[in-house]
């Protein structure tokens, strides 16, 4: 049984360039989660899927932040333009469609941005 | 809106000490309440959990009681371990019709032999 998978597992990225962060959840896990994680701090929301249905992106920081997750399983973070600020790791998880149910993570982007 | 708050650290601490951690949050709703950790070098794993009022999760000797009166979820454990140097995160999590979980900021412990 595969944990979630992140990949890739540093992007560094010239400031101004697109850069594409794919996760592969557990298999059959309905819900999934992208989160920015700075260094020191603890993670924060960004956007919510239940299974291709974007519900809720109300922590992404800039339109220049897009996630898509097509048909229902694999999910891409995209960030257009990247700043400076944008450095960070962005961390993935995945659980059942349940508030009582905890979040598995994979281990993360480290997203440098120079 | 719904926040996690707890306590700064680092905390250092020996071998056998006793650890407390506190966790205090702000919900709408009825939330429930986790704690991960993060060892070195690793992802975020769920620790413990509890879903309602009086309950209190467990697991590796940590323990954590779901406080409503004081909007509590402090951690603790009896005598802790090299192995338990980590960084502790509390979250909550409240269903609002889709869901999802928030952080604290994370503390660090240090669990010197």
């Amino acid at each position: 049984g595969a944990g979630v998978s992140q990949s890739p597992r540093y992007k560094v990225a010239k400031r101004g360039q697109d850069v594409a962060l794919r996760c592969d959840p557990i298999s059959g896990h309905v819900s999934l989660f992208w989160y920015q994680q700075a260094l020191g701090q603890g993670p924060e929301f960004l956007t919510y899927f239940q299974n291709e249905a974007q519900l809720d992106k109300s922590g992404l920081p800039s339109d220049r932040f897009f996630a898509e997750r097509p048909e229902g399983s694999v999910s891409t973070l995209k960030i257009q333009r990247t700043q400076q600020e944008d450095s960070a790791v962005y961390l993935c998880a995945s659980s059942l469609s349940s508030s009582n149910s905890p979040l598995h993570f994979g281990n993360g982007t480290r997203l440098t941005v120079t | 809106g719904d926040s996690v708050t707890q306590m700064e650290g680092p905390v250092t601490l020996s071998e056998e000490a006793f650890l407390t951690i506190n966790c205090t949050y702000t919900a709408t709703g009825y939330p429930s309440l986790f704690w991960y950790v993060q060892y070195p070098g690793e992802g975020l794993q769920l620790l413990l959990k509890a879903t309602k009022a009086d309950d209190k999760g467990s697991n590796k000797g940590f323990e954590a009681t779901y406080r409503k009166e004081t909007t509590s979820f402090h951690l603790e454990k009896g005598s802790v371990q090299v192995s338990d140097s980590a960084v502790y995160f509390c979250a909550l999590s409240v269903d609002t019709g889709g869901f999802k979980t928030i952080f604290g900021a994370g503390t660090r412990l240090f669990v010197k032999a």
